[in-house]
């Protein structure tokens, strides 16, 4: 079965300075891996995918990923925090059914 | 972009009646709608697979007689709570996939409503 994982529950970084959310996966086969944001009381919103090609995926907001075989991760990078990027951010998996398995999410909040 | 509208974005019910939530997909068709549960600080947990024109796909553990889910439409899914109680109370949010995309389109996902059952 596909499932993700996300090993922490939040993540805090100054303003200005990189960040990472940890995704780690599980699948059979070949993963199609997405990460979506969800702002307080709102829906999700997608952020970018990996379904082939480049290791590194390039999404929205400046947010970038980046898909490692052999460690089995997919974890969302940004070279420069803002605190607008202060959410609850979501690694999900296509599953076999054709619907997303969501990780735990993490909560990142940046300081100013 | 692709947008998906839900409403209420917020109820509050009186325990034993029935909510009904709607999920429109406002500017593509969808045949495929899915309907999600977050509890707080929790995970989205998927509840059941809407499809225009049949029956929607529960998953394991979701009462398909509580949740009740009509798709008429390729552009409407409505959820209807039944008899809610108060562990019914939660933030249940719907996304859609767009049919002109792939499989591996990502999902559009509405602005969530908040149920709370007294």
């Amino acid at each position: 079965a596909q499932s993700v994982a996300q090993p922490e529950d939040q993540v805090n970084v100054a303003e200005g300075n990189p960040l990472t959310v940890k995704c780690t996966y599980s699948v059979s086969g070949n993963p199609y891996l997405f990460w979506y944001v969800q702002y307080p009381n709102r829906g999700l919103q997608f952020l970018l995918k990996y379904i082939t090609g480049d290791n590194l995926v390039k999404g929205s907001y400046g947010f970038e990923a980046e898909f490692n075989k052999s460690q089995t991760s997919f974890h969302l990078k940004k070279p420069s925090a803002l605190v607008s990027d202060s959410a609850l951010y979501f690694c999900a998996v296509l599953t076999g059914a054709n619907n997303l398995f969501f990780g735990t999410g993490t909560r990142l909040t940046v300081i100013p | 972009g692709a947008v998906v509208s839900q409403h209420p974005s917020w109820v509050i019910c009186k325990s034993g009646t029935s909510v009904k939530i709607e999920c429109r997909s406002l500017d593509f068709q969808a045949t495929t709608m899915f309907w999600y549960r977050q509890f707080p600080k929790q995970s989205l947990m998927l509840m059941a697979t809407s499809n225009e024109g049949s029956k929607a796909t529960y998953e394991q553990g979701v009462e398909k007689d509580k949740f009740l889910i009509n798709h008429a439409s390729l552009t409407l899914s409505t959820l209807t709570v039944t008899s809610a109680h108060p562990e019914d109370s939660s933030f249940y949010i719907c996304s859609a996939r767009d049919d002109s995309g792939t499989g591996y389109s990502p999902l559009h996902f509405g602005n969530g409503t908040r149920l709370t059952v007294t």
